[in-house]
């Protein structure tokens, strides 16, 4: 079935290093969202990428949507302790919204 | 102030009851969605609904009902079938495109249902 694979499943860096997760997909997606959700909290919406090889910045943020469409990445440069919590992927495809199951992301003062 | 809410925050219930949990919107958005997410694990989907007195089976519906009477309400009920229903439900909403696609989720605080 359609699948939306999201990797590493956790990840500790020390403050100020560079972190990336990524989304792969089975099938060519429509779109591609990105969310965050800290601990204890809800998920909040990032980003949207619907162009083939588009990318896009917020701040120390860094989204890609492959050129395939199937797959993506969201980059944080210098990380900071804000940048705690779990990022999901969520790739549109006709009818469906299909989520990763997420990078847990623990940053080590 | 617009936004989405779930009540209760934390909500605790004996094996073999059925339990209803609250959703509303006044966001004014078309679709609505609730989901299922365990420790450690992303969100699965439920049940979703595009218009009011429509919805659709998502990937775990078994165990679950859902109304959509008003645009703005989706409750869910977790009925006794339901065999394992200690999870954190989430509830979210969003603008519906023309032809089907998604725009970004707004999601719910979300409901903490323990089944004693």
């Amino acid at each position: 079935g359609q699948q939306v694979m999201q990797i590493p499943q956790y990840q500790h860096v020390q403050e100020g290093e560079d972190f990336t997760t990524y989304c792969n997909s089975s099938t060519t997606l429509s779109n591609i969202q990105w969310y965050k959700q800290r601990p204890g909290g809800h998920p909040v919406f990032l980003i949207q990428l619907v162009k083939s090889g588009e990318v896009k910045k917020q701040k120390r943020l860094t989204f890609q949507f492959g050129e395939a469409k199937k797959n993506s990445s969201l980059h944080i440069t210098a990380t900071q302790t804000t940048d705690v919590g779990t990022y999901f992927c969520a790739g549109n495809r006709d009818d469906k919204i299909i989520f990763g199951k997420g990078t847990r992301l623990h940053i080590l003062p | 102030d617009g936004g989405i809410t779930q009540s209760p925050k934390y909500l605790f219930r004996k094996e073999g009851q059925n339990v209803t949990l609250s959703c509303e919107q006044n966001l004014n958005h078309d679709a609505m969605y609730w989901y299922r997410q365990d420790p450690g694990q992303g969100l699965r989907l439920i049940y979703y609904s595009q218009i009011v007195n429509d919805f659709q089976k998502g990937d775990i519906a078994e165990g679950y009902s859902v109304s959509r009477e008003k645009k703005e309400s989706f409750p869910l009920t977790v009925t006794s079938a339901q065999k394992n229903p200690t999870a954190f439900y989430l509830c979210a909403s969003s603008i519906l495109e023309p032809g089907g696609s998604y725009n970004e989720q707004f999601f719910g605080p979300g409901t903490r249902l323990t089944v004693l």
